[in-house]
């Protein structure tokens, strides 16, 4: 299993507001270091989402979030649309392992 | 435009080799630390291999270590992986990625290559 725990699914209507969990260990989100998120649509590659817990890059609409609290984050999607169907994958890195980490990722369902 | 190409996929023999290689353009090369992040259909995603800038230092997943090699060549802007003693759970699509920013402790990806597919089957 991932190292980072996410809910394999998650669903929201149109216009509604979801959020997706990422929990790790005191080796990884919990010794400090940043979460970043991806999402992956269908048969493409990851595309970055949220860097260093609460940073958006250019062009990803401020309809995306990020937060980290102790050994856990969570990415916030407001505004739901049929377009955000996508897979979201939390990542960090992790001492103990001296590499990167990622959650399981979760398939999000707009309804 | 920052890009990133992988090339060397393709079906392989349990026990077999294989190197892929990822073309880098619209950035400095040498500036970069890269890694190699694989996924199998349908599943998640899992990190690989790291190398840093100047190719002097390396890491990799206890699933990989001593079987796959990572490396670089910044003068042709390609970085690779050497994949031996292939194993059928070896199976993924394998991504190249950069990191964000060119500084020491930025390991979030953004760029990612378009993936590159090994099938690992007798």
């Amino acid at each position: 299993q991932s190292v980072l725990t996410q809910p394999p699914s998650v669903s929201g209507a149109p216009g509604q507001r979801v959020t997706i969990s990422c929990t790790g260990s005191s080796s990884n989100i919990g010794a400090g270091y940043d979460v970043h998120w991806y999402q992956q649509l269908p048969g493409t590659a990851p595309k970055l989402l949220i860097y260093e817990n609460i940073n958006r890059p250019s062009g990803v609409p401020d309809r995306f979030s990020g937060s980290k609290s102790g050994t856990s984050a969570s990415l916030a999607i407001t505004g739901l649309q049929a377009a955000d169907e996508a897979d979201y994958y939390c990542q960090s890195y992790d001492s103990s392992l001296s590499g990167a980490v990622f959650g399981g990722g979760t398939k999000l369902t707009v309804l | 435009e920052v890009q990133l190409v992988e090339s060397g996929g393709g079906l392989v023999q349990p026990g077999g080799s294989l190197r892929l290689s990822c073309a880098a353009s619209g950035f400095t090369f040498s500036s970069y630390w890269m890694h190699w992040v694989r996924q199998v259909p349908g599943k998640g995603l899992v990190w690989v291999s790291r190398i840093n800038s100047d190719g002097s230092r390396t890491n990799y997943a206890d699933s990989v270590k001593g079987r796959f090699t990572i490396s670089r060549d910044n003068a042709k802007n390609t970085l690779y992986l050497q994949m031996n003693s292939l194993r059928v759970e070896d199976t993924a699509v394998y991504y190249c990625a950069r990191v964000g920013i060119a500084a020491a402790g930025a390991n979030w990806f953004d760029p990612w290559g378009q993936g590159t597919l090994v099938t690992v089957s007798s």
